[in-house]
């Protein structure tokens, strides 16, 4: 069966890089999502990965390793706004089956 | 900036009762989609819908939820005979180029 794996909460301080990692087991690997989402709001979609690399949007980039079924999310200059929980989620199946990782929460400490 | 929009956004309901969630996609978008998150835990997927058919969905999505288009804009999710364990979050997303737009969801109580 499908299964994403996420280190369930890290804190980091502001203004320093924090990295959270995301390996998966599924079938049918299309690309690997990552979506941020604050206490009781909505996820925001932040990137998508289909090959292997880095992707980078300002702050934020993310990295893909299709051979290791791994992935993560780099976030630099960390912001207490920043402050939310961080979830992988995995294209697979027919590419419209998205199964969504257990979630990361990220502390931002002064 | 277009957004997707969901109504009720806390819908209370009876256990056996049926409930009907709304859901306005971003209107060029091609790909629409239902998840649920229940308090404290991970998103999960329900279904998925493209050019007015499910083309994928989950274990959770059984006989008693459906989903419907029924005029080119509204995207609703169905649940026919709610259980307390129905109780949750409930999103609607819709995507273009592989970026997925949510909407604020409906919180579902059943009681």
């Amino acid at each position: 069966g499908q299964s994403l794996e996420q280190p369930s909460e890290v804190t980091a301080v502001e203004g320093a890089i924090v990295q959270i990692n995301c390996t998966y087991q599924t079938s049918g690997f299309y690309g690997l999502s990552w979506y941020q989402q604050h206490d009781g709001g909505a996820p925001t979609f932040l990137s998508y990965n289909a090959l292997d690399g880095l992707e980078e949007t300002g702050r934020f980039s993310s990295f893909l390793s299709r051979s290791d079924s791994y992935g993560y999310l780099l976030l630099q200059e960390l912001q207490m706004k920043d402050s939310a929980s961080y979830f992988c989620a995995v294209k697979e199946g027919g590419y419209q089956k998205v199964t969504f990782g257990t979630g990361t929460k990220l502390q931002v400490i002064p | 900036e277009p957004e997707v929009t969901q109504t009720p956004s806390h819908q209370v309901t009876q256990m056996g009762q049926e409930v009907i969630l709304r859901c306005v996609p971003i209107s060029n978008h091609l790909y629409f989609y239902w998840y649920r998150q229940i308090l404290g835990q991970k998103v999960e997927f329900l279904v998925s819908f493209y050019n007015n058919e499910i083309s994928e969905k989950s274990e959770i999505f059984d006989d008693q939820f459906s989903v419907e288009r029924p005029d080119g804009s509204n995207f609703t999710l169905k649940i026919r005979s709610t259980k307390l364990e129905d109780s949750a979050m409930y999103f609607c997303a819709s995507e273009a180029n592989t970026e997925a737009f949510f909407g604020q969801g409906t919180r579902l109580t059943v009681v």
